[in-house]
């Protein structure tokens, strides 16, 4: 069936470090969207992509959409404690994903240690 | 209302019983997602209503889960004859309007089926 699947699954860094997370579609994305959620909480909407080759940055964050619209990546430079969550991405499918539902890979936790 | 609304937080059920659990979006927002999210995981899609239209409940595991939205604002899924594999946390979810937009999530609730 339709997948996304997201890479790694767990990410250590050192507070400070950079962090990637990497969201790969079996079939071609109509949109991307990226949902934050902390622990104990919530998804809270990131950032939604369309366009084919998009970059998009929020002071430290900054995301991508790949020119075929099959994969999508986050990156944070500078990890700080506050970044502490699973990051998820969530795709919509051209050929269905459940009548404009997102199909939301398996998430990366990031750990940062002080 | 300021965001979205899930009631209970915490619902224990003996295997075999109904629960109901209830979902009040943001006011005006067109439609409304449920989503299922086991421990670790991402969210799985469940069913998406356009106003009190159910128009997507591919995601729904079985006919024990029913989802309605009589007036096209709050919602209730309810489960029949719980079982073990229920246990979850289901999430709500509503946007402004129809089509892809950033989903708003609620706390979810939290079902433990014993």
């Amino acid at each position: 069936g339709q997948q996304v699947m997201q890479i790694p699954q767990y990410q250590h860094v050192q507070e400070g470090e950079d962090f990637t997370t990497y969201c790969n579609s079996s079939t071609t994305l109509s949109n991307i969207q990226w949902y934050k959620q902390r622990p104990g909480g919530h998804p809270v909407f990131l950032i939604q992509l369309v366009k084919s080759g998009e970059v998009k940055k929020q002071k430290r964050l900054t995301f991508q959409f790949g020119e075929a619209k099959k994969n999508s990546s986050l990156h944070i430079t500078a990890t700080q404690t506050t970044d502490v969550g699973t990051y998820f991405c969530a795709g919509t499918m051209y050929s269905g994903g459940g009548a404009d539902g997102l199909t939301f890979g398996k998430g990366t936790h990031l750990i940062i240690q002080p | 209302g300021a965001g979205v609304s899930q009631s209970p937080r915490y619902k224990v059920a003996k295997r075999g019983q109904d629960v109901a659990l209830r979902c009040d979006p943001i006011s005006g927002h067109v439609s409304l997602f449920w989503y299922q999210q086991a421990l670790g995981q991402g969210p799985e899609f469940l069913t998406y209503f356009q106003n009190e239209a159910q128009l997507d409940k591919s995601g729904l595991p079985s006919d024990r889960f029913f989802a309605e939205r009589p007036e096209g604002s709050v919602s209730t899924l309810k489960i029949q004859r719980t079982q073990q594999e229920d246990s979850a946390v289901y999430l709500c979810a509503s946007s402004s309007r129809s089509g892809v937009e950033k989903l708003f999530f609620g706390s979810g609730t939290q079902l433990s089926v014993l």
